[in-house]
């Protein structure tokens, strides 16, 4: 059964430095997400990402954050001056389709800690 | 925007028994309402989901009731076993369709 891959698994990075997240969608999905969920705590919406666009984000994606299809294969995720509150699990997720059929399949995260 | 409330935070429950959750949610355009698992340390796994024009779905153990009158939606496990021990998230669509809005997720444990 086709899955959602992500790499790294586990990402260390130094306060202010950039990092990149990597995600490879199901080959067939048109829709892509990252999530990110913070130790212990629920998992929240970053932004959704169709066409070669960004339809629609949280106020938790704000300008140090960005996403790119670079391909026609890979998905990512950049966070350009990383903090120490971004320290979380970041899930990419792709789907066929949207709006009420959305059924969402997730990779198995990147771990990103930020010291 | 929506917002998903879940209860109960952490059920424990003897094997054999029955275990439900519930979760309610505040956009009447939302649409779409899956269930997910999580493992610890693994990725959300989907293990139901239910549609606005359905009040009611099962697989094996598991159904899912869903209200829209009253915006709240339930999952049922029943003869539970230890290995259904995991964080289970619901999830609601909201108005856009593309963003799954998660409550805050129920630990579940299943005692032998």
């Amino acid at each position: 059964e086709p899955e959602v891959t992500q790499t790294p698994s586990h990402q260390v990075t130094q306060m202010g430095q950039e990092v990149i997240l990597r995600c490879v969608p199901i080959s067939n999905h048109l829709y892509f997400y990252w999530y990110r969920q913070i130790l212990g705590q629920k998992v929240e919406f970053l932004v959704s990402f169709y066409n070669n666009e960004i339809s629609e984000k949280s106020e938790i994606f704000d300008d140090q954050f960005s996403v790119e299809r670079p391909d026609g294969s890979n998905f990512t995720l950049k966070i350009r001056s990383t903090k120490l509150e971004d320290s979380a699990m970041y899930f990419c997720a792709s789907s066929v389709l949207a709006g009420g059929y959305n059924e969402q399949f997730f990779g198995p995260g990147t771990r990103l800690t930020v010291l | 925007g929506e917002n998903v409330e879940q209860h109960p935070s952490t059920l424990s429950v003897q094997e054999g028994d029955s275990a439900v959750i519930k979760c309610t949610y505040s956009d009447s355009a939302s649409n779409y309402f899956p269930w997910y698992k999580q493992e610890l340390g693994k990725r959300p796994q989907l293990i139901i989901d239910i549609r606005s024009n359905v009040g009611e779905k099962k697989d094996q153990r598991i159904a899912v009731t869903l209200n829209k009158t009253a915006k709240h939606f339930s999952l049922h496990i029943t003869e539970t076993q230890p290995e259904d021990s995991a964080v289970y998230f619901c999830a609601a669509d909201g108005n856009s369709g593309y963003a799954l809005n998660f409550g805050k997720g129920t630990s579940l444990l299943v005692t032998p």
